[in-house]
């Protein structure tokens, strides 16, 4: 099945700095990639997704970056922010549909 | 206003007693799926259903049951609850469009303890 690798598993930043964080997939067939944030004791939430069709798309401050020939895709968050702080997770989704999950990062964000 | 609900959110038990974990969605989804959320370990899929009747196995299904009668509801069932299924739950839901999966959305999460 799907597997997916994320790296850092934590990032700290100064405010206003840009933060990257970085994910691998192994199943080619794979065509979607969201990205969720999940504040402490909160639901993930959607940040931004990007289709396999799709090179880059961007959102204000938050973008993401998709080489289907390396399997791997970012997510570029610039101008960072202390509401920013909280654990980010990639996800693909492989065959029927599913999604497979990236392990985290947690970012935080210093003022 | 459309959303995922899940019942319990917090939910204390002892081992082998069953209990049942509700899930509903008010989105006419056809998707809907149960993770588990542990420490380090990131969100692993149990179950997911892709209509009314069709549900499949994800990644660490072992010692759970799932149902989906309506379209609405996926319950979890934990037949006979063990210590090392302690964890928080989350169900998620998303349209299945022709690109195949939509954005899911995350009910708030059931925080279960096994005693």
């Amino acid at each position: 099945g799907e597997n997916v690798e994320q790296h850092p598993s934590t990032l700290s930043v100064q405010e206003g700095d840009s933060a990257v964080i970085k994910c691998t997939y192994s199943d080619s067939a794979s065509n979607y990639f969201p990205w969720y944030k999940q504040e402490l004791g909160k639901r993930p939430q959607l940040i931004i997704d990007i289709r396999s069709n799709v090179g880059e798309k961007k959102d204000q401050r938050i973008a993401v970056t998709l080489n289907k020939t390396a399997k791997h895709f970012s997510l570029h968050i610039t101008e960072t922010q202390p509401e920013d702080s909280a654990v980010y997770f990639c996800a693909a989704s492989g065959r029927y549909s599913t999604l497979t999950f990236g392990k985290g990062t947690m970012l935080l964000v210093s003022p | 206003e459309a959303q995922v609900t899940q019942n319990p959110r917090y939910l204390i038990t002892v081992t082998g007693k069953k209990l049942t974990v509700t899930c509903s969605q008010n989105m006419n989804h056809e998707y809907m799926s149960w993770y588990r959320q542990d420490p380090g370990l990131g969100l692993r899929q149990i179950y997911y259903s892709m209509n009314v009747e069709v549900t499949d196995k994800g990644d660490v299904p072992e010692g759970y049951k799932v149902s989906r009668k309506e379209k609405r509801n996926f319950p979890l069932i934990l037949e006979s609850p063990s210590p090392n299924q302690t964890s928080l739950y989350f169900c998620a839901s998303s349209f299945q469009g022709a690109l195949g999966t939509d954005t899911q959305y995350f009910g708030p999460g059931t925080r279960l303890t096994v005693l």
